[in-house]
């Protein structure tokens, strides 16, 4: 099935460290979103962009938009260790129900 | 806790058994999408029902069908179940469709449904 390129797969960090993950595609969306999953449970929404260039921030999270509308990015600052879990990117056409494009996942790991 | 609600949440079925599982979507959405979630990848579209008719379909053969019901709750069927049905079925409640603002196409998910096929 058709997925979005989602990097890196998995991250491994210190507690109190940054961390960056990323999605592209080769087609066009009118939202990108983000999404948190933690085992044995359903994704999280964290954070939507609606708009091309448009940056967004929810409490230590921030994401944006790309410009070209094939790409977005998530930062998370000062990692935690309720941060763990796996973050999936995900974009969606309007005009296709809202049917929505997932990434694999970056499976974020956070050492205390 | 989004408000959207799946049973059973787990099932086990054995090869060419037939399946159904129930979504509750949250008050106020009029607009149910299934995915399947295979084990490390992320959720794959199934289908969208808005308003009892389905609105949109992904790559998944016709023995995967679906129902909306007129408080919105829905339905997903599985026939001759196959072992690479296996998965995590989800189910994401939104308030609009195609040509809704898109934040109205915001979706929330349940817990999932995990499907386990001997």
């Amino acid at each position: 099935g058709q997925q979005l390129n989602q990097s890196p797969q998995s991250m491994f960090i210190q507690e109190g460290e940054d961390v960056s993950m990323n999605c592209t595609s080769s087609s066009i969306f009118n939202t990108w979103l983000w999404y948190k999953q933690d085992p044995g449970e359903g994704p999280v929404l964290l954070i939507a962009l609606y708009k091309a260039g448009e940056l967004t921030s929810n409490g230590r999270l921030t994401a944006q938009f790309g410009i070209t509308r094939k790409d977005s990015f998530l930062n998370i600052s000062a990692s935690i260790p309720s941060d763990v879990g796996i973050y999936f990117c995900a974009g969606q056409l309007g005009n296709q129900g809202g049917k929505l494009i997932f990434g694999q996942g970056t499976e974020l790991s956070v050492k205390p | 806790e989004t408000g959207v609600t799946q049973s059973p949440t787990h099932l086990i079925k054995t090869r060419g058994q037939q399946v159904t599982l129930r979504c509750s979507s949250q008050s106020g959405h009029n607009t149910v999408s299934w995915y399947q979630q295979a084990l490390g990848q992320g959720p794959q579209f199934i289908f969208q029902y808005y308003r009892e008719e389905e609105n949109g379909r992904g790559n998944f053969p016709p023995r995967f069908s679906g129902l909306q019901f007129p408080n919105y709750s829905s339905e997903l069927n599985v026939n001759a179940l196959e072992l690479d049905d296996s998965a995590l079925y989800l189910c994401a409640s939104s308030s609009g469709t195609s040509g809704s603002t898109l934040a109205k196409n915001i979706q929330y998910f349940g817990a999932g449904t995990r499907l386990s096929v001997l």
